[in-house]
């Protein structure tokens, strides 16, 4: 059975610092997607960031990148210069044969004028 | 434009009441999909359907009955509506598997079940 886990119920963060926000996984498979989603308090689910298992650089977009370990099976998100706008729940999602698609219990940030 | 719309956005409704939730996604997408979000956050796929063929059904009380007219519909529909039904249920669509982009979330249904 495929699992995705998120340690970190709720993390602050000073303005301007960067923040690391955790997210594991356990599958068999060797073709798979990871993704990072954005869910403000206003309850939209933004897509912010994808992984392949395939891809060989870590991916980026803008302020977020996606620190994928593929032995240790962790594809942590990374937000530098954090902002006020992004506290927000983010969520850390695994997609395997094509269209199973589970998501993690989600870690709630703050971030700190 | 809105590319993935759920209506209605709020729904209040008394147990055992027969309820729809409707999605149309403007994106051309192929794969359509419906989730569960509890009151602890946690997101659960429910289904899923490819050109409106039913690809995934996760354990889900056979009273949810999703229904895709054409692939770019996908409702949901809820009988005898009991109070743990209550949660915000998101339709998402993707092309294919979703890869580069992801899924395209509409902007959540909040079900309370009174």
């Amino acid at each position: 059975a495929q699992k995705i886990t998120q340690t970190q119920p709720g993390m602050f963060v000073q303005e301007k610092e960067a923040v690391t926000l955790d997210c594991t996984y356990d599958t068999s498979d060797q073709s798979y997607g990871l993704f990072w989603y954005k869910q403000p308090s206003s309850g939209e689910m933004i897509f912010l960031i994808y992984q392949g298992s395939y891809d060989e650089q870590n991916a980026t977009e803008g302020r977020y990148s996606l620190n994928f370990q593929k032995a240790r099976k962790s594809a942590n998100l990374v937000i530098s210069a954090s902002q006020l706008g992004d506290s927000a729940m983010y969520f850390c999602a695994f997609l395997y044969n094509f269209n199973k698609f589970y998501f993690g219990s989600g870690t709630k940030l703050n971030v700190k004028p | 434009d809105t590319a993935v719309s759920q209506t209605p956005k709020y729904l209040v409704t008394q147990m055992g009441n027969d309820k729809s939730i409707k999605c149309e996604q403007n994106l051309g997408h192929d794969t359509m999909y419906w989730y569960k979000q509890d009151s602890k956050k946690f997101l659960k796929i429910m289904f899923s359907y490819n050109n409106k063929e039913l690809i995934i059904n996760e354990t889900v009380p056979n009273r949810f009955s999703p229904k895709s007219p054409d692939k770019a519909h996908l409702n949901l529909h809820i009988n005898s509506l009991e109070l743990g039904d209550s949660a915000v249920y998101f339709c998402a669509s993707s092309q294919g598997a979703g890869g580069d982009y992801g899924y395209t979330f509409g902007s959540g249904t909040r079900l309370t079940v009174v």
